[in-house]
């Protein structure tokens, strides 16, 4: 299994709301990412984690909380957020930290209303 | 964060012909890796490519890479209206973060 899954596909969210986004991987993986990428712009990273600890934060509003349960899974928790928090989120995975390549979901369409 | 430039922004071509995207980094990196984008979709990894290597093939791919002008191309050759995508250099630094740069729209007419 080489694939990376992401739930929701979509969602809309108020901004008094409280969600969270899931990604999952059985690849092995210990390091996973989260990423955000406005429209028609890169991917900008926003957190990383190896072998289930927090291991860059890269300055991301607390309004954005992560979570690594396991080795598989990886969440992204969010509350009061922005309209300009709208974005594609997307997760990735990768053997370990520096390894090269990393594997893609297919990301969550996030709406802040 | 120091995103590198990619040029063209967009580039359009007919099927069957070759296409080039360059990308210009800013730091000293590990390696540099390129990715494809399929509107609104994941990122697909298609080529990793190593600070101590100057050139790399994979399939209809062929990446060069020249770190005194951190520098580096993507071709595709024989290009099919399946290739339109957005592509996008990334380079990986020391603490492993990727940066990806602005990338580039192509779009293949059949």
């Amino acid at each position: 299994d080489t694939e990376v899954t992401q739930t929701p596909k979509h969602l809309v969210m108020g901004m008094t709301n409280k969600k969270s986004l899931k990604c999952e991987q059985h690849m092995g993986h210990r390091a996973m990412y989260w990423y955000k990428q406005k429209a028609k712009k890169p991917p900008e990273l926003m957190f990383v984690y190896s072998y289930e600890k927090l291991s860059i934060n890269e300055s991301v509003p607390s309004r954005f909380s992560p979570e690594c349960p396991n080795s598989s899974l990886l969440n992204l928790h969010l509350h009061a957020l922005q309209p300009e928090d709208s974005a594609l989120y997307l997760c990735a995975s990768s053997p370990t930290v520096g390894a090269g390549e990393q594997y893609f979901g297919p990301g969550t369409r996030l709406t802040v209303t | 964060s120091q995103q590198g430039e990619e040029d063209p922004q967009a580039l359009s071509i007919q099927e069957g012909e070759n296409a080039t995207m360059n990308c210009s980094y800013k730091t000293s990196i590990n390696n540099l890796q390129w990715y494809r984008q399929n509107s609104g979709r994941g990122l697909v990894h298609l080529i990793l490519i190593r600070s101590n290597e100057r050139e790399k093939h994979s399939g209809r791919l062929r990446v060069t890479l020249d770190t005194s002008k951190k520098s580096s191309s993507l071709l595709i050759t024989a290009s099919r209206a399946a290739d339109t995508a957005s592509y996008f250099c990334a380079e990986e630094t020391s603490g492993s973060r990727l940066t990806f740069g602005e990338g580039t729209q192509l779009t293949v007419n059949p």
